[in-house]
């Protein structure tokens, strides 16, 4: 299969405790975006990366988390000192650029993060 | 800042009959227009998107919507809707300048036999 894949699918952690999250994109798109979304809501916009550079970051994203692409493969998440309001299912994508084009951003399967 | 606006958070049709999700956004200049399926426990699977070509757009699984830019709309419809329909269906938009996707609250669709 060579789509968007990200481990773990599922996360339960206690409130305070570090999680990480992977993502790996279809291999030839140089870039990556992360989404969170909460129960009955779309997914919004928390950051994203062209080949190993964070281009740009929501404020949605406090500095609690951090993403990084290090050699523009791959993408982790990671999020400190979790908090009950960080359960989310967090949802990874990724397309190729394009210069003002609508390039269809592919989505993995999302991985859900439960804090208790 | 761009919005998206899905009317109805949750539609009821019979199978077989006309699948309508209403999309109203906001933007100073038409974006890229998508709409998105999402079955439960999976990512999101595009359906279409408009990108100032035609503004009636066809999709995968008999989907189309058409792109109205005096209402700034772009609605989804089927002629008629199959039991494996049922799903979530959200709506986007994109700057033709920006990159990140912003999502409607979503349309969770049911099918009645």
């Amino acid at each position: 299969d060579t789509g968007v894949s990200q481990d773990p699918r599922h996360k339960i952690t206690k409130r305070g405790q570090n999680v990480t999250f992977r993502c790996d994109p279809i291999s030839e798109h140089n870039r990556l975006y992360w989404y969170r979304q909460t129960l009955g809501q779309g997914p919004e916009f928390l950051t994203y990366f062209q080949n190993e550079a964070q281009l740009e970051k929501s404020r949605l994203l406090s500095d609690r988390f951090s993403a990084e692409r290090p050699k523009g493969s791959f993408s982790t998440l990671e999020i400190q000192r979790t908090e009950q309001g960080d359960s989310a299912m967090y949802l990874c994508a990724s397309s190729l650029a394009g210069l003002n084009s609508p390039r269809e951003q592919f989505f993995g399967p999302g991985t859900r993060l439960t804090v208790l | 800042a761009q919005s998206v606006t899905q009317l109805g958070s949750h539609v009821s049709v019979s199978e077989g009959a006309l699948v309508l999700l209403r999309c109203n956004y906001s933007s100073s200049v038409p974006p890229y227009l998508f709409w998105y399926v999402q079955y439960p426990n999976q990512g999101l699977q595009l359906l279409l998107k408009y990108t100032s070509a035609a503004t009636l757009v066809k999709g995968i699984n008999g989907f189309e919507a058409e792109f109205k830019k005096s209402e700034t709309s772009f609605h989804l419809t089927k002629p008629s809707a199959h039991m494996s329909d049922a799903a979530e269906y959200f709506c986007a938009v994109k700057k033709a300048a920006g990159n990140k996707l912003t999502f409607g609250g979503g349309t969770r669709v049911l099918v009645k036999p």
